[in-house]
Formats: structure tokens, sequence, C-alpha cells
């Protein structure tokens, strides 16, 4: 079985250009999360999407940032502009998503390492 | 929101040593998990173990829920266990900011 799938796995730009990073979750899986981490550091949890539905982005920066997940299975974590303090790692993972009690163990990918120069 | 606390922050041990690290929680949580970030940075599953023991080769961990921690034991270490580990828990998926273990030949 596939795991999380991410791309690209590296990325340099520019400050104030745009960027885009793309997760294809684990067939199934109706949990996504999108999260930061900065080096030395773990990570941070920006958005979680039920299906398509996203249910906390209570930590998502929406000045610069937006997400989606139109189909309810791959996603797409957008910057624009990217600033320099955007340079991380942005890590995406998944999981069954049950219930609240069940199903909650989350998979992570490889994870996009972004360099704002 | 949660709070969560792992210690030591750093822990260096002679290959074949054992080891047992500690994750705090601030509040009871029904979601932990253990991970190991390899030097690589991919981070993989060890245990997803919101109460009870579990075993898995030269790993186990003990969550004790109604007093909010986890304990993470590593037997019989091997350099190839060296990285960072991180527990995480709570609705809002909080990680600790790690144990960073190196583990020499």
């Amino acid at each position: 079985e596939a795991g999380v799938v991410q791309s690209p796995r590296y990325k340099i730009i520019e400050k104030k250009q745009p960027v885009a990073f793309w997760c294809n979750p684990i067939s199934g899986h109706n949990t996504l999360y999108w999260y930061l981490q900065n080096l030395g550091q773990g990570p941070e949890l920006l958005i979680r999407y039920e299906n398509e539905e996203a249910v906390d982005d209570s930590q998502l920066p929406k000045d610069r940032f937006s997400a989606e997940r139109l189909k309810g299975v791959d996603s797409t974590l957008k910057i624009q502009p990217a600033e320099l303090g955007d340079s991380a790692v942005y890590l995406c993972a998944s999981s069954l998503g049950v219930s609240e009690h069940s199903g909650n163990e989350q998979f992570f990918g490889p994870g996009t390492r972004l360099t704002v120069l | 929101g949660i709070q969560v606390e792992q210690s030591p922050p750093d822990l260096i041990l002679q290959e074949g040593a054992n080891s047992t690290l500690r994750c705090n929680f601030s509040d009871s949580v029904n979601n932990l998990q253990w991970f190991h970030q390899n030097p690589w940075g991919q981070l993989i599953n060890l245990f997803y173990i919101p109460s009870g023991t579990k075993q898995n080769g030269r790993l186990s961990a003990t969550t004790v829920a109604t007093e909010r921690y986890s304990l993470l034991y590593i037997s019989s270490s091997q350099t190839t266990d060296s990285g960072v580990y991180f527990c995480s828990g709570g609705f809002k998926t909080i990680f600790g900011a790690g144990t960073r273990l190196f583990v020499k030949a």
C-alpha cells in the first residue's frame, strides 16, 4: 500500500513569489492534515480536512496561506506571496478518521522543504 | 490549549544501552502517538497508544491516560535509533519539542 505522497520534495523561490505544495493521502483516508515544521521544532498543525471540509483552519495564516481539497482526496497548500520566514518543511498527513475515538492514527508524507530567498 | 512536554531534550547513549523517554500532557488526550523522525526528516510511526502498553521489537510504550503521561522504552539501542523522537496528541494534534537521541557505536 502506498503511503502519503507529497510533491515537490524541495522548492527554492524568491520572496514575494507564490508556491504550491501537493499531497495525496493514503487511499481511503478521509482526514487530511497540513503541518509546518521549523528547524529544531515539532510539527505545528495548519489545517485539518474531513473529506472536503476544512474542520480546523484556526492556525492557518489566511492572509497569505490557502488550502483546498476539492474532491476529498488530494489537497493543495498555497502561499502567496511567500516571505523569508516561510522557509520550513511542510508536512502532509492522513488518517482513516472513522470517529472521534478510532481511526485517528496519523501517517506522514516525506514533506516539502521550502527555502525562500 | 494542551501543552506537551518531552524529556529529556537530548540523550546520548552507547550502543547497547537502554533508555526511557517521557511525554507529559497538560490535559487528557485520546489519540497519543509516538514518532521517530529520521535524519532525512521522515516521521515514522512507532506507536498509536491512547492507553495501555504495546511492544514492537526492541521498542515498547506505556500510556497512563489517567495521569496524562506516556513512556517510550528503547532497549539494546542501535546507531540506527538515532534521530528525534516526538509524541503528539489532542484535538489539534499538538507535538512536543522532541527528544534528540544520538547512539554512539
